[in-house]
């Protein structure tokens, strides 16, 4: 069975600081992977994909985040932070083949401070 | 294009009665989602339909969750009776296509609370 790993439920940052919010998955088949952004009392918002061979992939708002596959990873970056990123964000898992519905983490809240 | 349409948008409600929720995918989408977010925690799948039939229903409590998708396009989902515990964000999604589940898009939601 899929399942999806978020180290850290908290993470505080200074703004302009290097944003790295952590994501481990379990899949016994090439996953999709995904990131999604929450803020309060709103919807999810995709941050990024990863479908394809292309193991870095880029998203909106400066965000990237590197597929590793011996590390079984998909971590989260973005290199300077904004208070404006300060939300919730879930990584998800899909099995490719099965066309299941997504799997989440439990989530990792950002704080930026100034 | 209009994206996927949820109502209430919010929704409070004592324990032990019934509650509905109302999902308007985006237009000829087949695939549609129901998920549970309960405050603190991800989402998780309660539901999925492809048209107007069940895919996945294996996390739906049955003995007080229904949902259907009649004419396989919007969505209903029921609770009936209620509890404390069922108090959690109710989001909806919808793609294309099963296949194509890395293209999902989120409605805004309903949040209820059970009191």
């Amino acid at each position: 069975a899929q399942s999806v790993t978020q180290l850290g439920s908290h993470v505080s940052v200074s703004e302009g600081a290097l944003v790295l919010l952590r994501c481990n998955y379990s899949s016994s088949v090439p996953p999709y992977l995904f990131w999604y952004v929450q803020y309060p009392n709103q919807g999810l918002q995709l941050l990024l994909k990863y479908t394809s061979a292309a193991t870095l992939v880029k998203g909106i708002n400066g965000f990237e985040a590197e597929f590793k596959k011996s590390e079984t990873s998909f971590h989260l970056t973005k290199p300077s932070a904004h208070m404006s990123d300060a939300a919730e964000y879930f990584c998800a898992v899909s099995d490719r083949l099965a066309g299941t519905a997504l799997i989440f983490g439990k989530g990792t809240t950002l704080s930026v401070s100034s | 294009e209009a994206g996927v349409a949820q109502s209430p948008r919010y929704k409070i409600i004592e324990k032990r009665q019934s509650v509905a929720f109302w999902c308007n995918p985006i237009s000829g989408h087949a695939t549609l989602y129901w998920y549970q977010q309960i405050l603190g925690q991800g989402p998780k799948l309660l539901i999925q339909f492809q048209n107007n039939g069940v895919v996945d229903d294996s996390q739906l409590p049955k003995d007080r969750f229904s949902a259907e998708r009649l004419k396989g396009v919007d969505s209903t989902l029921k609770i009936q009776p209620a509890k404390l515990e069922d108090s959690a964000v109710y989001l909806c999604a919808s793609s294309l296509d099963r296949t194509l589940s890395y293209e999902q898009y989120f409605g805004p939601g309903t949040r209820l609370t059970v009191t």
